[in-house]
């Protein structure tokens, strides 16, 4: 069965403050992962798809990349507008069903 | 707006009522999904369909859910004596299906409380 694990529960940083994001994962064969951010009370929001370990991809301050194991969300000099829950997904080869992790609740203080 | 829309957004129920909720996906989108999402949880895949057709379901779907397709455009998810363990976010995504690319587009959700 797929597995999605990810840390921190909960990350607070300071404006300017760049961190990184850890999506672990398990699955029999990967077709696509998946980042999303959701705010409170609002559906989740497409943010990446990366298909294959080595594959990176950006979007303003967002820079998504992917190992065989794990896949990392690197927040580079954040802003309060950037807090959010983020979440990890998967996709495996055999079907269309998303499995997500439970997300990391992201706070950037002014 | 052209994005994915659900109706109503919140839902208060009384337990052992029926609910029922809507889905409009994005207008090209041939693929429907039907996800859970509790407090503090990622979405929970529930169930989808290519067309009107009905592909996948999850265990979590039971008897008492049902979700419908008729036309291949709007979904419908129908809850039957609700349970106080009902109460959730149901959301609806939608994609294309184009070779390997299946990003997946969600809707705002409806929030249901069951009493």
């Amino acid at each position: 069965e797929d597995q999605v694990t990810q840390s921190p529960e909960a990350l607070r940083l300071q404006e300017g403050e760049s961190s990184s994001l850890n999506c672990s994962y398990t699955v029999s064969g990967l077709r696509g992962l998946f980042w999303y951010r959701q705010d409170p009370g609002k559906g989740p929001e497409f943010l990446f798809t990366l298909y294959s370990a080595g594959e990176e991809k950006e979007k303003e301050r967002l820079k998504a990349t992917l190992t065989k194991k794990e896949s990392f969300l690197h927040i580079t000099a954040p802003k309060p507008e950037d807090s959010a829950t983020y979440l990890c997904a998967v996709r495996e080869t055999s079907g269309s069903r998303l499995t997500f992790g439970e997300g990391t609740q992201l706070t950037v203080n002014p | 707006d052209t994005g994915v829309s659900q109706n109503p957004r919140h839902k208060i129920t009384k337990r052992g009522q029926n609910v029922t909720f809507r889905c409009d996906p994005i207008s090209e989108h041939n693929r429907l999904y039907w996800y859970r999402q509790t407090l503090g949880q990622g979405p929970e895949f529930l169930t989808y369909f290519q067309n009107e057709a009905q592909l996948e379901k999850s265990r979590l779907l039971s008897d008492r859910f049902s979700a419908e397709r008729p036309k291949g455009s709007f979904s419908t998810l129908e809850i039957q004596r609700t349970e106080q363990g009902d109460s959730a976010m149901y959301l609806c995504a939608s994609s294309l299906k184009v070779s390997s690319y299946n990003e997946q587009f969600f809707g705002p959700g409806t929030r249901l409380t069951v009493l």
